[in-house]
């Protein structure tokens, strides 16, 4: 099972770009990296998702490194409604993609 | 997401009583899932189903069953509450593509309290 490790919090201010951080040391060659956005009392929401280098839609980044052993995912000039807890999931299609751990709490000051 | 509804939204029941949660889906996805959130913790797997005669127990099954009636509607019954069992839960679908990759859509979430 493809074990992540995030923070458990990080605050920011609007406007700031926030990187935050998901070690997977025993991802596997066949693994996607999912970030998925949660809001109080409501179901996580899909962000972005990559296999390698970087990902970019419109709400975020994505950058893995070579060895794939981490990931960040980037948020560009946040505001307040960014506050909420990310998750960080690996896996491919299988139960293994289907363990969310605590995630990280943004929270984000004015 | 307004394709995945959950229903009833909101329950209250006593200890012992059987309880049937539902959730339906318009996205045409085989795969269904059951989680449950506890305060401040993250998502935790009850059951998931990758058709509809596919059921598998998640990390923390005991105390519960499913039913996957057809592809759009996957049930969680308790079929006698305990009030450890007061939690949020979310249905979720997926889409398995090809490429191996698997996105899942969440439901709004029934909040269940258990007396």
């Amino acid at each position: 099972l493809a074990k992540t490790t995030q923070p458990i919090s990080m605050d920011s201010y609007e406007g700031q770009e926030v990187n935050i951080t998901c070690s997977h040391n025993n991802i596997a060659t066949n693994d996607y990296i999912t970030w998925y956005q949660q809001f109080p009392s409501q179901g996580p929401r899909f962000i972005i998702q990559g296999y390698k280098t970087k990902v970019t839609n419109e709400v975020a980044s994505l950058f893995i490194p070579a060895d794939r052993k981490s990931s960040t995912l980037s948020l560009p000039r946040v505001s307040l409604s960014d506050t909420a807890v990310y998750y960080c999931l690996v896996g491919v299609g299988s139960a293994r993609q289907l363990t969310f751990g605590s995630g990280t709490q943004l929270t984000v000051l004015p | 997401d307004a394709d995945v509804t959950q229903t009833p939204r909101n329950r209250i029941t006593k200890t012992g009583k059987r309880i049937m949660l539902e959730c339906s889906q318009t996205k045409g996805h085989d795969r269904m899932y059951w989680y449950r959130q506890d305060p401040g913790l993250g998502l935790r797997l009850i059951y998931y189903s990758f058709d509809v005669k596919d059921i598998n127990k998640g990390e923390i099954s005991d105390g519960y069953s499913v039913s996957r009636q057809a592809q759009a509607k996957f049930s969680l019954s308790l079929e006698s509450a305990i009030p450890n069992q007061t939690a949020l839960y979310f249905c979720a679908t997926s889409d398995f593509s090809e490429r191996g990759t698997d996105t899942q859509y969440f439901g709004p979430g029934t909040r269940l309290t258990v007396l």
